[in-house]
């Protein structure tokens, strides 16, 4: 069975903390995501890495950095949170398929954010 | 227009009768096609996927494609109300990530 998990399920910090959301995966993927999903927004994509130190914009990076030191581990930063990032932040994985796109992606439990 | 459109619903339909999800996508160069299950507060679980024009089944989910139409479904039978649940439309654009629909919300009556 494929294995994502998060850091944190819940999580409350103050407007301009540093915060660091961690995503570990157990199934060799190489490519690796960050999406939030707010209430009629639906998934949207932050990040996504397909390699090792290897990253690109998703649809929504604003506000956002990444770090991706090995393989199994994929680091979600809000450099300075604000409340406007209060939301549900999930993490997933998947192979790459070998002509662009993914397979199907698995995610972690999420992690619930709230910014006071 | 949206990459993955669905309707938000709600769709309710009653216990033991057929559910019909429903999912249009843009691109025509669209290879794989994702579903997945999201209970409230819980995160996605994939249910199934398709790459091929016509019906894939696995239990009491058929999974539709019709790549001419632009057009994938998903058909749950014998509907029980553990299957209330938002579903997800995903879609293989060619770029390394899915495109998601923003999902319908079943409701299934006892």
């Amino acid at each position: 069975d494929v294995k994502v998990t998060q850091s944190s399920r819940y999580l409350v910090k103050r407007t301009g903390e540093k915060v660091f959301l961690e995503c570990v995966q157990d199934m060799d993927h190489e490519n690796m995501f960050w999406y939030r999903q707010d209430p009629g927004l639906g998934l949207r994509l932050i990040y996504f890495s397909y390699d090792v130190k290897m990253k690109e914009k998703g649809d929504i990076p604003e506000g956002y950095s990444v770090s991706r030191e090995k393989k199994e581990r994929f680091s979600l930063i809000l450099e300075s949170a604000s409340t406007n990032q209060t939301s549900m932040y999930l993490c997933a994985s998947s192979f790459p398929l070998t002509a662009g796109g993914s397979y199907e992606q698995y995610f972690g439990p999420g992690t619930r954010l709230t910014v006071t | 227009q949206k990459e993955v459109e669905q309707n938000s619903g709600p769709l309710s339909v009653p216990e033991g009768a057929i559910a019909s999800l429903n999912c249009t996508y843009s691109d025509r160069g669209s290879q794989s096609f994702f579903w997945y299950r999201q209970y409230s507060g819980k995160s996605p679980e994939l249910i199934m996927f398709i790459y091929s024009n016509g019906d894939k089944e696995d239990g009491r989910f058929t999974a539709q494609l019709n790549k001419a139409s632009q057009y994938v479904s998903l058909l749950i039978r014998d509907s029980q109300p553990s299957d209330s649940a938002t579903y997800l439309c995903a879609v293989n654009t060619g770029r390394r990530a899915l495109t998601f629909g923003s999902g319908t919300r079943l409701q299934v009556q006892p």
